[in-house]
């Protein structure tokens, strides 16, 4: 398993383009995180799924953040237009509950966005 | 909502010294408590978890307790080496948060050789 694959790695735009995040889950995860962290906020929760469904998106800062996720294996976050104050390290995450309970988080390697 | 305090916040021993981090949670219907690694420039990783039905777990130098009368759960680690330097995070799960961890603020261990 290739674990949780985001793209691109790195990104630099400037100031008021838009920015679109990339997220492959691990095949068979049915919930899919987007978490957000700097030094000055941590690990901040943007939005969440659960099979493909959005469950909380009361993280995602105002309305130039979007998140999607079309099928199980794909997830997009949308930042339009692009502010400096975006600048961060974007990290997705998923995770799988079984009868047994629920699992920890597998997260993807991150995005680091710089917004000039 | 679920809280999830963590201490302390920086944390340095010297090599060969154990380390101890504590959180506390506030909802009682927690039940499933996960540790994080996060090393410098890299992703944050699961290094061992514990359920509410279970009082301890170990897995060779780290152990994880959970006391949930109190509701509190530490990591100890033990004879730290250099490579344990990193942040740590805690986390709390609830059946009522439908699959979604509240995390601490983080521990930056410093392990000094």
């Amino acid at each position: 398993d290739a674990g949780v694959i985001q793209s691109p790695r790195h990104e630099v735009t400037e100031m008021g383009q838009e920015v679109t995040l990339r997220c492959k889950p691990i095949s068979g995860h049915d919930y899919l995180f987007w978490y957000r962290q700097t030094m000055m906020r941590g690990l901040e929760l943007l939005i969440y799924f659960n099979n493909n469904v959005p469950i909380d998106d009361s993280g995602m800062p105002e309305d130039r953040f979007s998140a999607k996720m079309p099928n199980a294996s794909f997830s997009t976050l949308k930042i339009q237009p692009s502010e400096p104050r975006d600048s961060a390290v974007y990290f997705c995450a998923s995770s799988l509950v079984l009868v047994s309970g629920y699992y920890g988080y597998t997260f993807g390697s991150g995005t680091r966005l710089t917004v000039v | 909502g679920e809280n999830v305090e963590q201490h302390p916040s920086t944390l340095s021993v010297q090599e060969g010294d154990s380390a101890v981090i504590k959180c506390t949670y506030s909802d009682s219907a927690s039940n499933y408590f996960p540790w994080y690694k996060q090393e410098l420039g890299k992703r944050p990783q699961l290094i061992i978890d514990i359920r509410s039905n279970v009082g301890e777990k170990k897995d060779q130098r780290i152990a994880v307790t959970l006391n949930k009368t109190a509701k509190h759960f530490s990591l100890h680690i033990t004879e730290t080496q250099p490579e344990d330097s990193a942040v740590y995070f805690c986390a709390a799960l609830t059946n009522t948060n439908a699959g979604k961890s509240t995390f601490g603020d983080g521990t930056t261990l410093t392990v000094k050789p």
